[in-house]
């Protein structure tokens, strides 16, 4: 059974602060990994998309990196701000049209 | 900017009904997705739809479900025979391109349809 893992799952940070976060996902018939993030009451919103292993990705104050040898992306977050409070969602999509979704880390930026 | 909308946002049923959950995907998108999420769950994929048929479905999308694309903007997920383990917030998404076209793509989700079964 695929399984892709987020951790921590829930994580509290200092506004000003810099932080990480884990996507752990299988290596074999690897496609792409997606990041998407989810404020309450809204729908996911996606951040990356990402195919090659090594890839890089940045939009504003967040990053991403992957491995797909050892199944593993990061996403990064710079100097945090109250609105980057959110879930933060992987998604693992093989070679068909599956998708399979983390279970989040559930962001709190303090002020 | 263009974006997926979903009707309605929250939907009641009584156990054994029939439901029609709505989407309108962004417009020159051809691939349609159909997620749930239970409530303190992950989000499900159910099913995958490009160029009128099903192209992938998951375990869950079992023979109560069926999806249709009744006119070239509408993309519907009918439960036949609601139960009441159906309760859980239902979203839609769409791409231009899917992994197997070949190509890097991104889902778009609708806002989502919160169906309760009584």
């Amino acid at each position: 059974i695929l399984n892709v893992e987020q951790s921590p799952q829930s994580l509290h940070v200092q506004e000003g602060d810099s932080t990480n976060f884990t996507c752990s996902f299988p290596s074999s018939n690897f496609y792409a990994l997606h990041w998407y993030r989810w404020e309450t009451a809204k729908s996911p919103e996606a951040l990356f998309v990402m195919t090659l292993n090594g890839d890089e990705k940045k939009k504003g104050r967040i990053s991403a990196t992957l491995n797909t040898k050892e199944g593993y992306s990061y996403l990064y977050i710079k100097g945090s701000q109250p609105e980057d409070s959110a879930t933060y969602l992987c998604a693992f999509s093989g070679r068909d049209d599956k998708i399979i979704f983390g279970k989040g880390t559930r962001l709190h930026i303090l002020p | 900017e263009p974006e997926v909308t979903q009707t309605p946002s929250h939907q009641v049923t009584q156990m054994g009904q029939e439901v029609i959950l709505r989407c309108v995907p962004i417009s020159n998108h051809l691939y349609f997705y159909w997620y749930r999420q239970i409530l303190g769950q992950k989000v499900e994929f159910l099913v995958s739809f490009y160029n009128n048929e099903i192209s992938e479905k998951s375990e869950i999308f079992d023979d109560q479900f069926s999806v249709e694309r009744p006119d070239g903007s509408n993309f519907t997920l009918k439960i036949r025979s609601t139960k009441l383990e159906d309760s859980a917030m239902y979203f839609c998404a769409s791409s231009h391109a899917s992994p197997s076209a070949g190509s890097s793509y991104e889902q778009y989700f609708g806002p989502g349809t919160r169906l309760t079964v009584t």
